[in-house]
Order: structure tokens, then C-alpha cells, then sequence
């Protein structure tokens, strides 16, 4: 299996423009999970989805930012417009288990923002 | 919201040596989990306790899951410098959305 597979890696954009991050869960996997991780704040989950539907949206920090799953192997975290302040390596993670706790974590998305 | 205490922030050891970390929560947890993340990798899930008291083993790696379901500790023996990285504790809820959070991490450092 190839694991959570997240693009692109590194991604290094100027203030107001629009980002869009994007991830593949491991196929069966019924569970999707956005995370931020920044030093001061450490891992944050930013949303999570279950069969496609979004469960908890509560960690997303503004309107700024916006997610979708449009098929279960498939999902974008956009955000629009970017600030500096949003820079920080963004991880993707799903689950198989009925209760979310096994995270399969994709390599990430480092997110600069000048 | 729930918050977890890691500690320590950070480990410089010696290889060979023992290593022990921990996190305490001020609220109870269904679930306690161990990850570690390499340098520009996301972290990979290490041991998952499931109920109070239990005591888990991976290799050279030992978790324990408190018996107040409040803390739990991870044990490393016998360090190797493969062993570098971040720990992170994590604790989930099921009475509140399965909601997980995640401890600050423990660095560790192992000198050969």
C-alpha cells in the first residue's frame, strides 16, 4: 500500500494568494483528517471526515479556510486568501477503525507564505 | 478543550541508554496513543492502550495506560540513534466525537 500521499510537499506562495492542498488516503480507509502543525501550537486537527461527510469542522481557524471530499479517495484543503500567519506544515492522516484512533499520516505539506 | 502535559520538552541521551517520557491530562481519555515522527515525515503510530492499567510492548518500546486514565508514560530501552525523533502522546475521547489531541512531543536526541 502506498499510504496517505499528500501534494505537493512544499509549497511556497505570496500573502492573498490561494493555496489548495490535496490528499489520498489509503484505499478502505473511511476516515479523513486535517492537521496543522506549527512549533508554538503543535499538532491542531483542523477537520475530519467520515465515508466523505464532514464530522468535525470546529479546528478550522477561519473562513479562510475550506475542505472537501468529494469521493473517498480524494480531498483539498484550500485556503483562500493565504496570510502569512498560515504557514506551517499541513498533514493529512486516515483511519480504517471505527473509532479513528489508528492515524496513518501522509508526509505532509510545508506551507510557506511570505 | 482537553489539554495533554508531555514532558519532558526534550532528551539528550546517550546511546544504550534508557529513556522515559510521559503525558498527564486533566481530563480522562478512552484511549492513550504513542507516535513518532521523523524529520519531514508525519508521525507513525508506535503503541495504542486501550484500557486502565494496561501495559504494552513494541520491541523495545513499553507504554502504560494509568490506572486514574489520566497519564500515561512510554519507556524506551536500551536506546538506539535510530530512536531520534519526536514523540507524541495522543488521547482520544469517544464521549466527545472520538476527539483526539495530541501531546507537544518529546524530542529525542541519542549521541552514538
Amino acid at each position: 500500500d502506498a499510504g496517505v500521499i499528500q501534494s505537493p510537499r512544499h509549497e511556497v506562495t505570496e500573502m492573498g494568494q490561494e493555496v489548495t492542498l490535496r490528499c489520498k488516503p489509503i484505499s478502505g480507509h473511511n476516515s479523513l483528517f486535517w492537521y496543522r502543525q506549527t512549533m508554538m501550537r503543535g499538532l491542531e486537527l483542523l477537520i475530519y471526515f467520515n465515508n466523505n461527510v464532514p464530522i468535525d469542522d470546529s479546528g478550522m481557524p477561519e473562513d479562510r479556510f475550506s475542505a472537501k471530499m468529494p469521493n473517498a479517495s480524494f480531498s483539498t484543503l484550500k485556503i483562500q486568501p493565504s496570510e502569512p500567519r498560515d504557514s506551517a506544515v499541513y498533514f493529512c492522516a486516515s483511519s480504517l477503525e471505527t473509532t479513528n484512533e489508528k492515524l496513518f499520516f501522509g508526509s505532509g505539506t510545508q506551507l510557506s507564505v511570505l | 478543550g482537553q489539554q495533554l502535559n508531555q514532558s519532558p520538552q526534550s532528551m539528550f541521551i546517550q546511546e544504550g541508554e534508557d529513556v522515559s517520557m510521559n503525558c498527564t491530562s486533566s481530563s480522562i481519555f478512552n484511549t492513550w496513543l504513542w507516535y513518532k515522527q521523523d524529520p519531514g515525515e508525519g508521525p507513525v503510530l508506535l503503541i495504542a492502550l486501550y484500557k486502565a492499567g494496561e501495559l504494552t510492548s513494541n520491541g523495545r518500546l513499553t507504554a502504560q495506560f494509568g490506572i486514574t486514565r489520566k497519564d500515561s508514560f512510554l519507556n524506551i530501552s536500551a536506546s538506539i540513534p535510530s530512536d531520534v525523533g519526536i514523540y507524541f502522546c495522543a488521547g482520544q475521547n469517544l464521549d466527545n466525537n472520538n476527539d483526539m489531541r495530541f501531546g507537544a512531543g518529546t524530542r529525542l536526541t541519542v549521541k552514538p
